[in-house]
Formats: structure tokens, sequence, C-alpha cells
């Protein structure tokens, strides 16, 4: 079964830039989308970044995703503190089962 | 404004049972597929079920499979998700989703609902 592996936590100072590693390990989802979720404490997931580098509508272009190989990255520039949340990348495994993350919180210092 | 509410959450034995429901509307339910999302107290996202469109196929977790069905009633835009033989391990708070596609459950999850809390203890 496929695990996708995050960071736990990153952390970074207003203004600034961090990336959030999301990397496979097991069955084979290379090849397949990779999405991001950003969920505030208590709050329902919202979709960030689909098809490894598009942005829904309202999603501002300080977020930026990007896939080499078995290896997806979420990019944020110009932090604010309202980026503090928890950060999620999901895909797909051979056996057509949604596959998520174990997260990673940002905070912003 | 596209939203998914869910209700049916609560406190329930293990061994129990209880029956989920989301409903939908802003957009023409019956043309995408729909998902059940988790989320156990202090842990990540845990893919759960997905249906597609017309509800002819439905996919399911190995922790979930022979215990929960998922289903939708397209003329009420309302999808379900009946749980039997409930575990502790179940508790979480249960998300409804929208998928963008009518088959193709797993691409992503573009609308969320707000969850609902299912607590399984004696």
């Amino acid at each position: 079964q496929s695990v996708l592996t995050q960071p736990p936590s990153v952390s970074a100072a207003p203004g600034q830039k961090v990336t959030i590693s999301c990397s496979e390990s097991g069955s084979k989802i290379g090849n397949n989308y990779v999405s991001w979720y950003q969920q505030f404490p208590g709050t329902s997931p919202k979709l960030l970044i689909y098809d490894n580098n598009k942005r829904p509508s309202g999603i501002p272009d300080r977020f930026s995703g990007s896939k080499s190989g078995t290896s997806a990255t979420l990019g944020i520039t110009g932090l604010q503190t309202g980026d503090e949340a928890d950060y999620y990348c999901g895909t797909w495994d051979s056996s057509l089962r949604v596959v998520f993350g174990g997260g990673t919180k940002l905070t912003v210092l | 404004e596209v939203q998914l509410l869910e209700s049916g959450g609560g406190l329930v034995q293990p061994g129990g049972s209880l029956r989920l429901s989301c409903a939908a509307s802003g957009f023409t339910f019956s043309s995408y597929a729909m998902t059940w999302v988790r989320q156990a107290p202090g842990k990540g996202l845990e893919w759960v079920s997905s249906i597609i469109g017309g509800g002819d196929n439905t996919y399911y977790a190995d922790s979930v499979k022979g215990r929960f069905t998922i289903s939708r009633d397209n003329s009420e835009n309302t999808l379900f998700l009946q749980m039997n033989s409930l575990r502790a391990e179940d508790t979480a708070v249960y998300f409804c989703a929208k998928c963008p596609h009518y088959y193709y459950y797993y691409y992503r999850m573009d609308v969320w609902g707000q969850g609902t809390t299912v607590t399984v203890s004696s």
C-alpha cells in the first residue's frame, strides 16, 4: 500500500518562503496527480492545489505546487500569519484508493 | 453557492450502527462523484469511501470494507454512509466531499462539508 510522507512540521518567518514535501513509497503513484489541502484547526479541508500545480479559483498565486517523479512540493511565498494551518498532500494508488500524507503543521514565527 | 451539510453523527456503542447524511446544494448533484473522508482526533485525513455520480459503482478503504455502505439519492441530492459494526477506531469527524468528475473520484475533492462527529465508546 502506498504511503505519502510529509514532514510533521515546518516553520518560517512572515514574508519568507516555505516548502512542504510529499514523497511516495510503495505502490505506483509516480504518474498520478497530486493535490494539496489546507486545514485550519476545527474546520474542514480546502483544496489548495490540484493536478500537481494548478490553483482553484480564489487561491492566491503565493501558493504553488510542483512534482518530480514520486515527490511533490507545496511552496508558499510571502508567508502570512494567516497561513498557519495543517497542509495535506493527496493522490491515489494503483488500486484507485485515495491516499493522503500525514499532514504538515505550518508555523509562521 | 455550492454547499455540503453533514448530519447524523453522535455517540454509539461498539458494535452499533449509525447512518450519516450529506445534503448537497448549489450544483447538479448527480453529475459528480462523492466521497467520505474521516479524521480521527488529532490525526490526519483518511479516505473512507467514494461513489460515482450515478451511484452504480462504490469504493471503500480496507479499514471499513464490509462494515460501511455508501449510497446516494440523486432525487434528493443526498449522500449517505451506513456504518455498521462500529469500533472505537472509527471515532472521527466524517467529512463529505464533492469530486469534480462523474467517475474519477480519486482525482481530488474540490468542496468539503463542515463534518459530523462520530464517537464510538461504551
